[in-house]
């Protein structure tokens, strides 16, 4: 268990309306992530956070903003959501960034639906 | 350019049977490690095993191994003597100075 948790675990919403998800970790890690999964795509990032109010891009950032102003909490919001942005959505925390030998542990995931 | 592969979306094998699940990859730096998740049903991203590039011998954790041949750029998870709490989606990862996964297998572990 590495102390990490998500919020809310499920929430359906409608297209165009904001959406905030939430990512907790009590272990003080300095890397935080946000992915998206869906079927035929494995995970992909979208965005990273190497400290507070320090972020930066992933592979899939179009449409999601991040900020982290405390250590333990990193923020992925849709501004105006769409169907496209249906996903299960999970946030990774590392000890280090570019290290190649370090893992990644997940939270348990937020599954997002937009109708 | 960074890659990884899992060329079978789904496999059945019998219980207590070994098996083999295929991750090829392809990256240009020297130093890279390889790492292997298990998804159940439930949805959670479950760490299993971990292969540095520099690695001499094969990881292994418990009933689960990593078959790396670095020449072929492979790594295989090998899971000993499967039970039925095996079945679950098996992501491979690689990670130099940015970790991807590949596309994930699905495996059912039948009675």
């Amino acid at each position: 268990d590495a102390g990490i948790t998500q919020s809310p675990r499920h929430k359906v919403t409608e297209t165009g309306t904001p959406v905030t998800l939430r990512c907790h970790q009590t272990e003080n890690h300095r890397y935080m992530y946000w992915y998206r999964q869906d079927p035929g795509h494995g995970l992909r990032l979208i965005h990273y956070s190497y400290g507070v109010k320090d972020t930066d891009k992933g592979e899939v950032s179009d449409g999601y903003s991040v900020s982290r102003s405390k250590t333990e909490d990193f923020l992925l919001t849709l501004e105006s959501a769409t169907s496209s942005q249906t996903s299960v959505y999970f946030c990774a925390i590392s000890v280090s960034l570019g290290n190649p030998t370090d893992t990644q542990y997940f939270g348990p995931g937020t599954r997002l639906t937009v109708l | 350019a960074q890659k990884i592969t899992q060329t079978q979306p789904g496999m059945f094998v019998q219980e207590k049977e070994a098996v083999t699940l295929d991750c090829t990859y392809d990256t240009s730096d020297p130093s890279y490690g390889l790492f292997w998740y298990k998804q159940p049903s439930s949805g959670e991203m479950i760490f299993l095993i971990y292969q540095g590039s520099y690695d001499q011998q094969n990881a292994t954790e418990g009933r689960y191994s990593l078959n790396f041949q670095k020449a072929r750029k492979s790594a295989n998870l090998v899971i000993s003597a499967s039970q039925l709490g095996d079945s679950a989606m098996y992501f491979c990862a690689m990670r130099d100075d940015k970790i991807i996964f590949g596309k994930g297998t699905r495996l059912h572990i039948l009675p």
